[in-house]
């Protein structure tokens, strides 16, 4: 059974700092997606991330992904409030299924 | 070009009623699939269906729980007796049929709360 895990499940920073959410899996797949979600609303998609290796970086965010450590990292560079969101990673559970296995999600709150 | 469109979203139910919520796919998209979110918890997978066909539904409730996406309208996820346990958001996805794109699009979800 594919397990996704993320740390820290609780976040909470100052603007200006930089910090890192981490995602785990437990077996191989070929894709790793980055979402966000405000409470009450639906997920925004962030990141897709599809090789070993590969990194994409958006605004104040940066994913990466290492597929032979089963591990990919958000990065967040000096975090503004507007950030405030809980972060979900998922994994796809079987090869172009779309079928998603996520985490708990990490619960971001930038104070100001 | 719509996204993914669901309705109702928000749903009150008493227990043991029925709760139907629907979805609507992306324009062009042959693939649905219904995910669960529980407070304070990630999505989890509850079924996957193309149309007139149910795919994959590992992840149904054996009971209570069904799920179609006819031919022609939207799919719908029916709840039959609904229990507290059942309070949640469900969120619908849709997917395009060519397994390059790589793209998944979700719903703004339909939140049900049984009283």
């Amino acid at each position: 059974e594919l397990k996704v895990e993320q740390n820290p499940l609780f976040l909470s920073m100052q603007e200006g700092k930089n910090y890192t959410i981490y995602c785990n899996y437990s077996t191989t797949s070929d894709r790793l997606y980055w979402y966000r979600q405000d409470p009450g609303k639906s997920l925004e998609s962030l990141f897709v991330l599809l090789s070993n290796g590969a990194v994409k970086q958006e605004g104040r965010l940066m994913a990466s992904l290492d597929t032979k450590a089963r591990l990919s990292t958000l990065h967040i560079t000096a975090a503004v409030h507007d950030l405030s969101a809980t972060y979900f990673c998922a994994v796809d559970l079987e090869s172009g299924s779309e079928k998603l296995v996520f985490g708990k999600g990490t619960k971001l709150t930038v104070n100001p | 070009n719509a996204g993914v469109m669901q309705n109702p979203r928000h749903l009150v139910r008493r227990r043991g009623q029925e709760a139907r919520l629907r979805c609507s796919p992306m324009k062009g998209h042959s693939h649905v699939y219904w995910y669960r979110q529980l407070p304070e918890e990630g999505l989890k997978f509850m079924v996957y269906l193309q149309k007139e066909n149910i795919i994959d539904e590992s992840g149904m409730p054996k009971e209570r729980f069904s799920a179609e996406f006819p031919k022609e309208g939207p799919s719908i996820l029916r709840i039959q007796q609904v229990v507290r346990g059942d309070s949640a958001a469900y969120f619908c996805a849709s997917s395009p049929s060519d397994p390059n794109r790589n793209t998944i699009y979700f719903g703004e979800g339909s939140w049900l709360t049984v009283v």
